[in-house]
């Protein structure tokens, strides 16, 4: 089966970094996408893997190993505005992306 | 540039009824895709359009329906509401499938049936 795990609640403090992990399983791999989603709104695209290693975007980051089926969204000098759910996806091997449940943040002044 | 607009915002509905949900893109985007998502769960496929003419199931088809009679519409119909189909429906685009393709959503419609 598909599957994508990410851990559904994590509290970080203004001004801090926080990593959100996000493991898979899929039926082939075309590249990992990280969105963003605040409450009552749509997604909105932040990343994207499809190669091992870090990508770097401003005050987010994105790292990728396909071996251990494992990404991560790292956020630096966390702000207010970053309480939001993220969510991580997988393109599987027939273009469709399959999604985890998202993982809710919550920052603290 | 509007993007991809969805209507309605949000309604509610008696079990039974039937409902179409409407989408609508400028982008001339060729790949539409439906997704409803549900508290504690990610979004789930419902049904997606990878080009005009042709469309195809995803996860949860059952109970929808979907036509692509050109680039820019994608509606999807309950034909019969269950409560069960109580959700948040959105609608994204992307430019093709290549897999570098960035899906952009709309605003989503808040559906409830009763």
């Amino acid at each position: 089966g598909q599957n994508i795990d990410q851990p559904t609640e994590m509290t970080a403090t203004e001004g801090a970094i926080v990593q959100i992990n996000c493991t898979y399983q899929t039926s082939g791999f075309n590249g990992l996408f990280w969105y963003q989603q605040h409450a009552g709104e749509a997604p909105t695209f932040l990343s994207y893997n499809v190669l091992d290693g870090l990508e770097e975007k401003g005050r987010f980051s994105s790292f990728l190993s396909r071996s251990k089926g494992y990404s991560y969204l790292l956020l630096k000098e966390l702000q207010m505005k970053d309480s939001a759910s993220y969510l991580c996806a997988v393109e599987d091997s027939n273009y469709q992306l399959i999604w985890g449940a998202g993982t809710k943040l919550i920052i603290k002044p | 540039i509007a993007g991809i607009t969805q209507a309605p915002t949000s309604q509610i509905l008696a079990a039974g009824r039937r409902m179409t949900l409407r989408c609508t893109q400028d982008m001339r985007h060729n790949a539409m895709y439906w997704y409803r998502q549900d508290l504690g769960l990610g979004l789930r496929l419902i049904h997606y359009s990878n080009t005009a003419g042709t469309t195809g199931k995803g996860e949860v088809p059952d109970g929808y329906s979907v036509s692509r009679a050109n680039t820019d519409d994608f509606p999807l119909t309950l034909a019969s509401a269950v409560p069960s189909q109580t959700s948040v429906y959105f609608c994204a685009s992307r430019p093709g499938t290549s897999d570098t393709d960035t899906q952009y959503f709309g605003p989503g419609t808040r559906l409830t049936v009763l």
